[in-house]
Protein backbone atom coordinates (compact mmCIF):
# COMPACT_ATOMS: atom_id res chain seq x y z
CA UNK A 1 0.00 0.00 0.00
CA UNK A 2 1.14 3.77 -0.32
CA UNK A 3 3.50 4.46 2.64
CA UNK A 4 4.39 7.82 3.42
CA UNK A 5 7.53 8.49 5.57
CA UNK A 6 8.85 10.71 7.62
CA UNK A 7 12.93 11.11 7.90
CA UNK A 8 14.06 11.69 10.69
CA UNK A 9 12.25 9.71 13.38
CA UNK A 10 14.10 11.39 15.82
CA UNK A 11 16.29 14.41 16.08
CA UNK A 12 17.87 16.41 19.09
CA UNK A 13 19.57 19.67 18.38
CA UNK A 14 21.02 22.61 20.43
CA UNK A 15 18.76 25.75 21.00
CA UNK A 16 19.48 28.11 18.08
CA UNK A 17 20.41 25.88 15.26
CA UNK A 18 17.92 24.45 12.59
CA UNK A 19 16.29 21.45 11.86
CA UNK A 20 15.07 19.86 8.86
CA UNK A 21 11.97 17.59 8.30
CA UNK A 22 11.77 15.23 5.26
CA UNK A 23 8.19 13.82 3.99
CA UNK A 24 8.45 11.58 1.59
CA UNK A 25 5.53 9.66 -0.40
CA UNK A 26 6.81 6.55 -1.49
CA UNK A 27 5.05 5.24 -3.95
CA UNK A 28 2.66 7.97 -4.97
CA UNK A 29 2.60 11.72 -6.12
CA UNK A 30 1.59 13.96 -3.69
CA UNK A 31 0.78 17.19 -4.84
CA UNK A 32 -0.91 18.76 -1.76
CA UNK A 33 1.08 17.74 2.06
CA UNK A 34 0.04 18.95 5.56
CA UNK A 35 2.15 19.24 8.51
CA UNK A 36 0.48 19.23 11.90
CA UNK A 37 2.09 19.57 15.18
CA UNK A 38 1.01 17.80 18.25
CA UNK A 39 1.88 18.21 21.88
CA UNK A 40 2.38 15.32 24.41
CA UNK A 41 -0.82 14.11 25.43
CA UNK A 42 -2.75 16.88 23.33
CA UNK A 43 -4.31 16.78 19.68
CA UNK A 44 -3.07 17.58 16.48
CA UNK A 45 -2.40 21.25 15.13
CA UNK A 46 -2.34 21.95 11.16
CA UNK A 47 0.86 23.91 10.47
CA UNK A 48 0.92 24.82 7.18
CA UNK A 49 -0.41 23.05 3.89
CA UNK A 50 2.06 22.35 1.30
CA UNK A 51 1.59 22.17 -2.31
CA UNK A 52 4.16 21.23 -4.96
CA UNK A 53 5.76 23.96 -6.72
CA UNK A 54 3.75 27.01 -4.70
CA UNK A 55 4.41 28.44 -1.48
CA UNK A 56 3.08 26.99 1.65
CA UNK A 57 -0.30 28.27 2.90
CA UNK A 58 0.48 28.84 6.87
CA UNK A 59 -2.08 28.43 9.85
CA UNK A 60 -3.36 31.72 12.15
CA UNK A 61 -0.77 31.89 14.69
CA UNK A 62 2.07 30.12 12.98
CA UNK A 63 5.44 31.79 12.37
CA UNK A 64 6.29 31.19 8.07
CA UNK A 65 9.86 32.25 8.77
CA UNK A 66 10.30 30.01 11.93
CA UNK A 67 8.81 27.01 10.11
CA UNK A 68 10.04 26.91 6.83
CA UNK A 69 8.43 24.86 4.32
CA UNK A 70 9.08 23.71 1.00
CA UNK A 71 7.41 21.24 -1.54
CA UNK A 72 9.83 20.76 -4.62
CA UNK A 73 9.05 17.51 -5.95
CA UNK A 74 5.68 16.05 -6.30
CA UNK A 75 6.72 13.59 -3.51
CA UNK A 76 8.97 15.12 -1.05
CA UNK A 77 8.17 18.11 1.43
CA UNK A 78 10.34 19.34 3.90
CA UNK A 79 9.53 21.54 7.34
CA UNK A 80 12.74 23.17 8.76
CA UNK A 81 12.81 25.00 11.81
CA UNK A 82 14.99 27.28 12.35
CA UNK A 83 16.76 28.90 14.91
CA UNK A 84 15.46 26.23 17.57
CA UNK A 85 14.56 26.97 21.06
CA UNK A 86 13.26 24.67 23.85
CA UNK A 87 9.23 25.69 22.84
CA UNK A 88 9.84 23.77 19.36
CA UNK A 89 9.88 20.60 21.11
CA UNK A 90 7.32 18.41 19.74
CA UNK A 91 6.15 15.86 17.88
CA UNK A 92 5.93 17.10 13.99
CA UNK A 93 3.63 14.54 11.72
CA UNK A 94 2.69 15.13 7.73
CA UNK A 95 0.32 13.66 5.53
CA UNK A 96 0.21 13.76 1.94
CA UNK A 97 -2.83 13.35 -0.56
CA UNK A 98 -2.95 11.84 -3.12
CA UNK A 99 -4.50 12.60 -6.47
CA UNK A 100 -7.19 10.22 -5.87
CA UNK A 101 -7.62 12.19 -2.58
CA UNK A 102 -6.56 9.51 -0.01
CA UNK A 103 -4.69 10.83 2.51
CA UNK A 104 -1.71 8.84 4.68
CA UNK A 105 -0.26 9.90 7.70
CA UNK A 106 4.22 10.13 8.06
CA UNK A 107 5.31 7.78 11.29
CA UNK A 108 6.32 11.42 12.81
CA UNK A 109 9.73 13.02 13.91
CA UNK A 110 10.07 13.96 17.29
CA UNK A 111 12.22 17.15 17.83
CA UNK A 112 13.59 17.84 21.37
CA UNK A 113 14.95 21.27 21.55
CA UNK A 114 18.34 21.89 24.48
CA UNK B 1 -14.09 27.85 11.25
CA UNK B 2 -14.71 24.31 12.21
CA UNK B 3 -14.53 22.94 15.55
CA UNK B 4 -14.31 19.67 17.00
CA UNK B 5 -15.07 18.28 20.27
CA UNK B 6 -14.89 14.68 21.84
CA UNK B 7 -15.93 15.44 25.62
CA UNK B 8 -14.38 12.29 26.82
CA UNK B 9 -11.10 12.58 27.77
CA UNK B 10 -10.79 8.81 28.68
CA UNK B 11 -12.92 5.57 28.20
CA UNK B 12 -12.31 2.22 29.79
CA UNK B 13 -14.48 -1.32 28.39
CA UNK B 14 -13.77 -4.62 28.89
CA UNK B 15 -12.27 -6.85 26.50
CA UNK B 16 -15.28 -8.42 24.20
CA UNK B 17 -17.37 -5.53 25.41
CA UNK B 18 -18.52 -2.46 23.42
CA UNK B 19 -17.47 1.51 23.83
CA UNK B 20 -19.02 4.45 22.17
CA UNK B 21 -16.89 7.02 21.57
CA UNK B 22 -18.44 10.78 21.36
CA UNK B 23 -17.35 13.54 19.03
CA UNK B 24 -19.55 16.40 17.76
CA UNK B 25 -18.62 18.99 15.60
CA UNK B 26 -19.27 22.43 14.57
CA UNK B 27 -19.80 23.84 10.23
CA UNK B 28 -21.91 25.66 8.27
CA UNK B 29 -20.53 23.75 5.29
CA UNK B 30 -23.33 21.17 3.95
CA UNK B 31 -21.02 18.81 2.67
CA UNK B 32 -17.79 17.61 4.51
CA UNK B 33 -15.83 14.39 5.69
CA UNK B 34 -15.71 13.29 9.02
CA UNK B 35 -12.87 10.22 10.26
CA UNK B 36 -12.05 8.71 13.17
CA UNK B 37 -8.17 8.25 13.47
CA UNK B 38 -6.20 5.82 16.25
CA UNK B 39 -2.81 7.21 17.35
CA UNK B 40 -1.24 3.81 19.39
CA UNK B 41 1.68 3.98 21.61
CA UNK B 42 4.23 4.36 18.25
CA UNK B 43 2.66 7.87 17.16
CA UNK B 44 1.64 6.68 13.52
CA UNK B 45 -2.19 7.90 12.82
CA UNK B 46 -4.26 5.18 11.57
CA UNK B 47 -7.38 5.56 9.45
CA UNK B 48 -10.09 3.76 11.52
CA UNK B 49 -13.18 5.16 9.45
CA UNK B 50 -14.89 7.36 7.35
CA UNK B 51 -17.69 9.13 6.33
CA UNK B 52 -19.03 11.33 4.01
CA UNK B 53 -21.56 13.98 5.27
CA UNK B 54 -23.62 13.75 2.19
CA UNK B 55 -23.82 10.22 2.82
CA UNK B 56 -26.49 9.02 5.22
CA UNK B 57 -25.74 5.25 5.80
CA UNK B 58 -23.35 5.36 8.58
CA UNK B 59 -19.78 3.89 7.42
CA UNK B 60 -19.11 0.41 9.00
CA UNK B 61 -15.70 -1.46 9.04
CA UNK B 62 -15.55 -4.33 10.45
CA UNK B 63 -16.10 -3.96 14.54
CA UNK B 64 -16.18 -0.41 13.67
CA UNK B 65 -19.01 1.64 13.19
CA UNK B 66 -20.35 5.04 13.42
CA UNK B 67 -23.94 6.94 14.38
CA UNK B 68 -23.31 9.83 12.23
CA UNK B 69 -26.21 12.38 13.29
CA UNK B 70 -25.99 15.71 10.75
CA UNK B 71 -28.71 17.69 12.08
CA UNK B 72 -27.18 16.98 15.45
CA UNK B 73 -23.70 17.27 14.40
CA UNK B 74 -22.62 14.35 16.10
CA UNK B 75 -20.11 11.28 14.99
CA UNK B 76 -19.46 8.66 17.96
CA UNK B 77 -17.73 5.58 17.07
CA UNK B 78 -19.06 2.19 18.13
CA UNK B 79 -15.86 -0.88 18.59
CA UNK B 80 -17.93 -3.39 19.25
CA UNK B 81 -16.14 -7.03 20.46
CA UNK B 82 -12.84 -4.77 21.78
CA UNK B 83 -9.85 -6.35 21.52
CA UNK B 84 -6.75 -5.64 23.61
CA UNK B 85 -4.73 -3.84 20.81
CA UNK B 86 -7.76 -1.60 20.19
CA UNK B 87 -6.27 0.67 23.48
CA UNK B 88 -4.80 3.78 21.90
CA UNK B 89 -5.49 7.33 21.33
CA UNK B 90 -8.69 7.83 19.09
CA UNK B 91 -9.26 11.57 17.19
CA UNK B 92 -12.66 12.32 15.67
CA UNK B 93 -11.46 14.81 12.49
CA UNK B 94 -13.40 17.03 10.14
CA UNK B 95 -12.49 17.97 6.91
CA UNK B 96 -13.18 20.34 4.28
CA UNK B 97 -15.18 18.35 1.21
CA UNK B 98 -13.52 16.25 -1.90
CA UNK B 99 -12.52 17.77 -4.82
CA UNK B 100 -11.84 21.15 -2.98
CA UNK B 101 -7.84 22.38 -2.74
CA UNK B 102 -8.94 21.95 1.31
CA UNK B 103 -10.12 18.17 1.08
CA UNK B 104 -7.24 16.31 4.07
CA UNK B 105 -6.96 19.77 5.94
CA UNK B 106 -8.27 18.17 8.97
CA UNK B 107 -9.20 19.50 12.18
CA UNK B 108 -8.90 17.32 14.84
CA UNK B 109 -11.15 16.98 18.66
CA UNK B 110 -8.71 16.90 21.67
CA UNK B 111 -8.62 12.85 21.61
CA UNK B 112 -10.01 10.38 23.76
CA UNK B 113 -7.82 7.88 25.47
CA UNK B 114 -9.42 4.30 25.12
CA UNK B 115 -8.07 1.44 27.82
CA UNK B 116 -9.05 -2.04 27.29
CA UNK B 117 -9.00 -4.04 30.30
CA UNK B 118 -8.64 -7.98 29.73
Amino acid sequence: GAVVSQHPSRVICKSGTSVKIECRSLDFQATTMFWYRQFPKQSLMLMATSNEGSKATYEQGVEKDKFLINHASLTLSTLTVTSAHPEDSSFYICSARRRSGELFFGEGSRLTVL
Amino acid sequence: AQTVTQSQPEMSVQEAETVTLSCTYDTSESDYYLFWYKQPPSRQMILVIRQEAYKQQNATENRFSVNFQKAAKSFSLKISDSQLGDAAMYFCAYSPPRGGTSYGKLTFGQGTILTVHP
